[in-house]
């Protein structure tokens, strides 16, 4: 969806490493998503928020933390990567019991 | 705990062709249910939602069918091209919640 996109797309680094993903929107959207995504496995959720600063974990959130300090800015940061979290990372916006629309997808290899 | 079991979980059929593909859930309360199509190396984009008032809603080429009290969907797709070939998902959501469940998918080829 054009009014969602996330950075980088592609990201590469090294086990121990700290990593942030941004995603960003421009809907006004209240609620936010991230998820991860991998083979076998239907999309995963890590966190979710539902306002400004207003964060809560999903079903797979261990190794994650999130933060929004705006309502267009979702960040999830990898404190210390592991081998494990190397996925393809999706975040969502959404109304509430409305659609959600995805973004494009962030790629993350850890070594 | 919500579930959703779709099926078949992968589908060749040749260009030019019908298929359906199927999706049970367990969300209760349930409030809604939808189809998203999602292309390798894309995030999934929305086909349709169907409310639990809903029996049938058509979107081209797409038809999505919901049993609410058989906790069933499925999504038909008429006269397959090329393009249709992806991953199908259907997150159902319950009433009063924000969060989606996610099954695995159907991946579907449509080959010339």
């Amino acid at each position: 969806d054009a009014g969602i996109t996330q950075s980088p797309r592609h990201k590469v680094t090294e086990t121990g490493t700290p990593v942030t993903l941004r995603c960003h929107q421009t809907e006004n959207h209240r609620y936010m998503y991230w998820y991860r995504q991998d083979p076998g496995h239907g999309l995963r959720l890590i966190h979710y928020s539902y306002g400004v600063k207003d964060t809560d974990k999903g079903e797979v959130s261990d190794g994650y933390s999130v933060s929004r300090s705006k309502t267009e800015d979702f960040l999830l940061t990898l404190e210390s990567a592991t081998s494990s979290q190397t996925s393809v990372y999706f975040c969502a916006m959404g109304s509430g019991a409305g659609e959600q629309f995805f973004g494009p997808g962030t790629r993350l290899t850890v070594l | 705990k919500n579930q959703v079991e779709q099926s078949p979980q992968s589908l060749i059929i040749l260009e030019g062709k019908n298929c359906t593909l199927q999706c049970n859930y367990t969300v209760s309360p349930f409030s809604n249910l939808r189809w998203y199509k999602q292309d390798t190396g894309r995030g999934p984009v929305s086909l349709t939602i169907m409310t639990f008032s809903e029996n049938t809603k058509s979107n081209g080429r797409y038809t999505a069918t919901l049993d609410a009290d058989t906790k069933q969907s499925s999504l038909h797709i008429t006269a397959s091209q090329l393009s249709d070939s992806a991953s199908y998902i259907c997150p159902p959501s319950g009433a009063g919640s924000y969060q989606l469940t996610f099954g695995k998918g159907t991946k579907l080829s449509v080959i010339p």
